[in-house]
């Protein structure tokens, strides 16, 4: 079955840090460009990071810059979200999304998404 | 950043009904406009891309127009398993905006 599993997620302190894990099956994610998007809970959804399919390529939201870093390791069919100087307005379930396009020509929607993982960022 | 608009924020229409919902881009955006159907628990589901293009596997009762700045997701004969909430995205450019989402509960 074609999926991507989050894991990784729950409770940290302002400040802190975590990092997010997505597994993929069914598909190899190193033919893709891989996104991190997030919803905060009750509200709508904002794009976080991109990735190119080999991870030379990395494009953040400003919201997130400096602080967040979106990785892969290709061999492991995983991507990563380090998160680092955790926020409370940080809080959010994250996505991870798999961009349309094949061979590395992204369209820049996303056709596969997993069903999130719950970052609550708190004291 | 392009901004996002959606109308209605919620509606409720009765099984067959047809639906519309409207995504408004603060710049002009040619086509590129895509939407999702969010329900709770599941993982997101892509409906429409490229503003008038459908998914594969999506039933055929969803369609999409417009282009530039104003956009419709339109159901046409709504189903008990359309109960979710709709969100319009563009990807013109960076960072990737959304709308707000539309609340779609079936009566």
């Amino acid at each position: 079955e074609v999926q991507l599993v989050e894991s990784g997620g729950g409770l940290v302190q302002p400040g802190g840090s975590l990092r997010l894990s997505c597994a993929a099956s069914g598909f190899t994610i190193s033919s893709y460009w891989m996104h991190w998007v997030r919803q905060v809970p009750g509200k709508g959804l904002v794009w976080v990071a991109r990735l190119n399919s080999d991870g030379s390529i990395t494009t953040y939201a400003d919201s997130v810059k400096g602080r967040f870093t979106i990785s892969r390791d290709n061999a492991k069919n995983t991507l990563y979200l380090q998160m680092n100087g955790l926020r409370a307005e940080d809080t959010a379930v994250y996505f991870c999304v798999r961009d349309y396009g094949y061979g590395g020509n992204p369209y820049w929607f996303f056709d596969l998404w997993g069903r999130g993982t719950l970052v609550t960022v708190s004291s | 950043d392009i901004q996002m608009t959606q109308s209605p924020s919620s509606l409720t229409a009765s099984v067959g009904d047809r639906v519309t919902i409207t995504c408004r881009a603060s710049q002009t955006i040619s086509k590129y406009l895509n939407w999702y159907q969010l329900k709770s628990g599941k993982a997101p589901k892509l409906l429409i891309f490229a503003a008038s293009s459908l998914q594969d596997g999506v039933p055929s009762r969803f369609s999409g127009s417009g282009s530039d700045t104003d956009f419709t997701l339109a159901i046409s004969s709504l189903q008990p398993e359309d109960s979710a909430i709709y969100y319009c995205q563009q990807s013109y450019s960076t960072p990737f905006t959304f709308g707000p989402g539309t609340k779609v509960d079936v009566k």
